[in-house]
């Protein structure tokens, strides 16, 4: 497995609660990504990041916030968890893409959230 | 915008049997497809590529840009095949667009 990791790999909040989910990498690669995985929307993704500071929205970036103060670590927050943000979370990286060509994306283990 | 659509959730055959699961997009461009596989307890890791031609595990893709459609295929399945497989595009860049993903049941 690419090191990549992800914490806490479960958690149980309540409505309304702020949540903050880790996403570590020692791979040096630059771009990091947050995905939510649910039945039948495979995955979505949330929000990535292309460097240090450098992040963007993606598909479902309603309610999260994301922070990448070094390069190896990627946040994901929750200001205010609601259940409909009931999910796996996986994070990914990728190298930057070359000559056209998109590199593969890694995956953590995944991060099973539930908001009550 | 670019979509992945995989229009089977569940997909069960026997052992040694074909398997052959689907894989349309929608995209103006020219795209990249990739599969990617999550066996249980394990990461979604890539599977293939339709750039590298390969026949991974006995898989095979091919892309069909005039039916938009890059479908996953294996001639005889194995009981070790069953698992959550998702199709991608990406427009040559990095992002990904993810397909709603088809479980693949081998039975004995």
């Amino acid at each position: 497995d690419a090191g990549i990791t992800q914490s806490p790999r479960h958690k149980v909040t309540e409505t309304g609660t702020p949540v903050t989910l880790r996403c570590h990498q020692t791979e040096n690669h630059r771009y990091m990504y947050w995905y939510r995985q649910d039945p039948g929307h495979g995955l979505r993704l949330i929000h990535y990041s292309y460097g240090v500071k450098d992040t963007d929205k993606g598909e479902v970036s309603d309610g999260y916030s994301v922070s990448r103060s070094k390069t190896e670590d990627f946040l994901l927050t929750l200001e205010s968890a609601t259940s409909s943000q009931t999910s796996v979370y996986f994070c990914a990286i990728s190298e930057s893409e070359t000559s056209g060509e998109t590199y593969e994306q890694y995956f953590g283990p995944g991060t099973r959230l539930t908001v009550t | 915008a670019q979509r992945v659509t995989q229009p089977e959730k569940l997909l069960s055959v026997f052992k040694g049997a074909p398997v052959e699961l689907k894989c349309n997009y929608s995209y103006s461009g020219s795209p990249e497809l990739f599969w990617y596989v999550q066996y249980s307890r394990q990461r979604l890791q890539l599977l293939l590529r339709h750039i590298s031609r390969e026949s991974i595990k006995g898989f095979t893709a091919d892309l069909n840009k005039g039916e938009t459609s890059f479908h996953l295929k294996k001639p005889f399945a194995q009981e070790e095949d069953s698992a959550m497989y998702y199709c991608a595009l990406s427009d040559a860049g990095n992002m990904l667009t993810f397909g709603g993903g088809t479980r693949l049941m081998v039975k004995p």
